[in-house]
Order: C-alpha cells, then sequence, then structure tokens
C-alpha cells in the first residue's frame, strides 16, 4: 500500500507565479489534509477536504491559496501570485474513513525567488 | 483554545544516554488524541504514536516510550539508549475527539534531538 505522495517535491517560482501542489492519499482514504511548515516552525493546519468537499479552511489565508479535492485524481493546493513569505514545506495527510490517524506525504518545499 | 507546548527547543546528548523530550498541552475538549511525529533530516514526517485522553497507561515500543499524565496535562516522550539515528525533530501534537474538532493537529513547534557520537 502506496503511502501519501506528494509532487513535486521541490518547486521553485518567481514572484507572482502560480505553485501548484499535488497529492495523491493514501489507497482507501477519503480525507485530506494540507498543512504549512515554515523554516524553523511546526507544522499548521491549513484545510481539510473530502472528496469535492471544503471542510474546514480556517487555517487558510484569505487571499491567493486554494484547494480541491476533485471526484477523480489528487488533492490540489494552489497558489497565485507567490510572494517570498509564502516560501515554505507544504504537508498533505490523509485519513481513512474513521479519520484515527493522519498519515503524512514526504512534503513539497516551494522556494519563492 | 487548543495549545501544545515544547520547551526544549534544542537537545543533545551522547549516543547511549537515555532522552526524554517534554510535551504539555492545553485543550478544553473532554476527548482528545495526543500524537508523537519524527521528522528526520530527510524532512519527512513520520507518524510514532497515537495516544486517547481514555487510555492513561503508559506505552513502550522497543527502545521509545511514552508517559501520559491527564493530572499534569503532559504526554513525554523517552528514546532509552539513544542512537545517532534518532537525531531528528520530534512534534508532539494534540486533536480533538468531536467531529469538528478532530479535523485538525494542532502542533507543538518542535525538539531537534541530536544524539553525538
Amino acid at each position: 500500500n502506496a503511502g501519501v505522495m506528494q509532487n513535486p517535491r521541490h518547486l521553485v517560482r518567481r514572484r507572482g507565479q502560480e505553485a501548484r501542489l499535488r497529492c495523491s492519499p493514501m489507497k482507501g482514504h477519503s480525507h485530506v489534509y494540507w498543512y504549512r511548515q515554515l523554516p524553523e516552525e511546526g507544522l499548521k493546519f491549513m484545510v481539510y477536504l473530502q472528496k469535492e468537499n471544503i471542510i474546514d479552511e480556517s487555517g487558510m489565508p484569505k487571499e491567493r491559496f486554494s484547494a480541491e479535492f476533485p471526484k477523480e485524481g489528487p488533492s490540489i493546493l494552489r497558489i497565485q501570485q507567490v510572494v517570498r513569505g509564502d516560501s515554505a514545506a507544504y504537508f498533505c495527510a490523509s485519513s481513512p474513513p474513521n479519520r484515527d490517524i493522519q498519515y503524512f506525504g514526504a512534503g513539497t518545499r516551494l522556494s519563492v525567488l | 483554545a487548543q495549545k501544545v507546548t515544547q520547551a526544549q527547543t534544542e537537545i543533545s546528548v551522547v549516543e547511549k544516554e537515555d532522552v526524554t523530550l517534554d510535551c504539555v498541552y492545553e485543550t478544553r475538549d473532554t476527548t482528545y488524541y495526543l500524537f508523537w511525529y519524527k521528522q528526520p533530516p530527510s524532512g519527512e514526517l513520520v507518524f510514532l504514536i497515537r495516544r486517547n485522553s481514555f487510555d492513561e497507561q503508559n506505552e513502550i515500543s522497543g527502545r521509545y516510550s511514552w508517559n501520559f499524565q491527564k493530572s499534569t496535562s503532559s504526554f513525554n516522550f523517552t528514546i532509552t539508549a539513544s542512537q545517532v539515528v534518532d537525531s531528528a525533530v520530534y512534534f508532539c501534537a494534540l486533536s480533538g475527539g468531536g467531529y469538528s474538532s478532530a479535523s485538525k493537529i494542532i502542533f507543538g513547534s518542535g525538539t531537534r534531538l541530536s544524539i553525538r557520537p
């Protein structure tokens, strides 16, 4: 059973460009979570999604950030018009229907030049 | 509000020493879950343990052990006979037990553990 797959592992963008981060949950998992880890800090919750639904987006910045988890395909975290402060590691986690444990992917490290 | 405090920012010990990582949490939920995750230098996040608030039994897994004390709101993690491969950042974390609060995990700021040969 493959783990949570995130790609790309590393992403470099220039200020003003768009960043798209992908997350494929573990097989059988229907819940996806995104977290952001700024340098030298712990992870901060961003958003929780089920298929085609955003359940909790209380940690998402109000502008430029969006997330989706379509019926088919991976979950996407999209950052428009990136700024230097968006540079961070973005982790995706998934959990089974009973939501007991969140398993994390290896993360995508976004660098904004 | 929920909060996790890991007061030890960095710890450095010599190989084979025992080391304890402290974790103190705050929550108003009566049902909640506590976690420890390991982040090695490669950067991924590795799940170590989940404990629910009704189970105060200590747990041992090989060289790892966890001490959950509700009375002091602590969930400490001990590594016995540490090894260089234990070097990593360790995160203590908390989530609520209700449907809406179980969606997010609140992480502490992490303790960077260095094991010297």
